[in-house]
């Protein structure tokens, strides 16, 4: 059973850029979550899909931001024209409506840092 | 609005028992998760509850009362590698939705 995965684990970009982060939900789960998280302080956040439909967005994300998950398994997030303010954690997490719980279990996170 | 409080830093002894404490003001309550995160890494499940009680598993225990919107972290037989961080998350906020409301998260710092 392997958990959720994220990739790139690392990104360094400059102020400006474009870039993309994929996830990989554990296969059975139908619901992806991101969050972004900051030094010292507790995840927030960001966007929730069950299955392809994207469900809530967060106010925090700015129309910078788009997130997608086309055939209900893997997403991306996209951050266009980053500010060094974008520089965060930046992670994932599936869950799966079946079961007495809907514990989310979180991916390796991709860190990102705007020069 | 949607509040989670719980204390910054903890320190204690390897051996020890400590206990790491959890108020939340949140519009809408489906449960409350403890997650144990360690400097650099993800986030791990840790326990869940959503009825008032105890909860054990191993030596982590998690309490909640619903009704004082408080829950505890209970940690026996303290081990060096249990150094990280502990996130309070409630489930559900203003629209009911699915998502994880955290707090700060306690940095528990285990000496020998």
């Amino acid at each position: 059973d392997t958990g959720v995965s994220q990739d790139p684990r690392h990104k360094i970009t400059k102020r400006g850029q474009n870039v993309t982060f994929r996830c990989d939900p554990i296969s059975e789960h139908n619901r992806l979550y991101w969050y972004r998280q900051t030094l010292g302080q507790g995840p927030e956040f960001l966007t929730y899909f069950q299955n392809e439909a994207q469900l809530e967005k967060s106010r925090l994300l700015s129309d910078r931001f788009s997130a997608e998950r086309p055939k209900g398994s893997f997403s991306t997030l996209e951050i266009q024209r980053t500010e060094q303010g974008d520089s965060a954690m930046y992670l994932c997490a599936s869950s799966s409506i079946a079961g007495r719980t809907d514990t989310q279990y979180f991916g390796p996170g991709t860190r990102l840092t705007v020069l | 609005g949607q509040n989670i409080d719980q204390p910054t830093e903890m320190t204690a002894t390897e051996g020890a028992i400590v206990q790491i404490n959890c108020t939340y003001q949140t519009s809408g309550f489906n449960g409350l998760f403890w997650y144990q995160q360690h400097a650099g890494e993800a986030p791990t499940f840790l326990s869940y509850n959503v009825l008032d009680g105890l909860e054990e598993k191993g030596r982590f225990s998690s309490f909640l009362s619903r009704s004082k919107g408080y829950s505890y972290l209970l940690l026996k037989e303290l081990q060096m590698k249990d150094s990280a961080s502990y996130l309070c998350a409630v489930i559900g906020g203003t629209y009911n939705t699915d998502k994880l409301i955290f707090g700060t998260g306690t940095r528990l710092q285990v000496f020998p």
